[in-house]
């Protein structure tokens, strides 16, 4: 099973700042790797697939990048909404995974 | 607009059973893979198991052999059905609606399934 290492896993931020969030893989993944926003009481939102590509509706400071094992979620400049939790998830391979989140505060 | 209504949740002794519903509308169910998705108290996102269109399923290590996943494309309904349930698997549970390669661009609100005797 491939495991995935986010970090940091509290992140401290202020509104407009940058903020860069690192998943790694256990092993090469190639490009299937998403990312998603969760929000306290919230359903999760689907942010980026395979890697690099924005799901429909996300806004453009949220960019993916990465391929093999080193992978990053860049928000360019935080919005007061964006403060949430963040996973990777493995997709495209079995079994599919998710890495253990992110917190982004302010 | 798409829609995803789990149900079924409930307080279960271990060694217990339990089915979980995902009711689904404003999509084409049974083209669509689909999975279940749960998050234990304080924890992060955990995948449990997957149905394809064509209704091959997979699951994670940690239930195989005791949870089951099936879907009644007739009635756009996923199903979980939990055997031999553990303090472990007390979490919620959601139901995700597959985008693109089993990255999930729907989830539903959630049912609590709590495991405790």
């Amino acid at each position: 099973e491939i495991v995935l290492t986010q970090s940091p896993g509290t992140l401290s931020l202020s509104p407009g700042e940058r903020a860069t969030l690192s998943c790694r893989a256990s092993q090469s993944i190639s490009g299937h790797l998403a990312w998603y926003q969760h929000r306290p009481g919230q359903a999760p939102r689907l942010l980026i697939y395979d890697a690099s590509n924005r799901a429909t509706g996300i806004p453009a400071r949220f960019s993916g990048s990465g391929s093999g094992t080193d992978f990053t979620l860049t928000i360019s400049s935080l919005e007061p909404e964006d403060f949430a939790v963040y996973y990777c998830q493995l997709h495209n391979n079995w079994p599919l995974t998710f890495g253990g989140g992110t917190n982004v505060e302010i | 607009e798409v829609q995803l209504l789990e149900s079924g949740g409930d307080l279960v002794q271990p060694g217990g059973s339990l089915r979980l519903s995902c009711a689904a509308s404003g999509f084409n169910f049974g083209n669509n893979a689909m999975s279940w998705v749960r998050q234990a108290p304080g924890k992060g996102l955990d995948w449990v198991a997957g149905i394809g269109g064509d209704k091959n399923t997979h699951y994670a290590e940690s239930v195989k052999g005791r949870f089951t996943i099936s879907r009644d494309n007739s009635e756009n309904t996923l199903y979980l059905q939990m055997n031999s349930l553990r303090a472990e698997d007390t979490a919620v549970y959601y139901c995700a609606k597959d985008f693109w390669r089993w990255a999930f661009d729907f989830w539903g609100q959630g049912t609590r399934v709590t495991v405790s005797s």
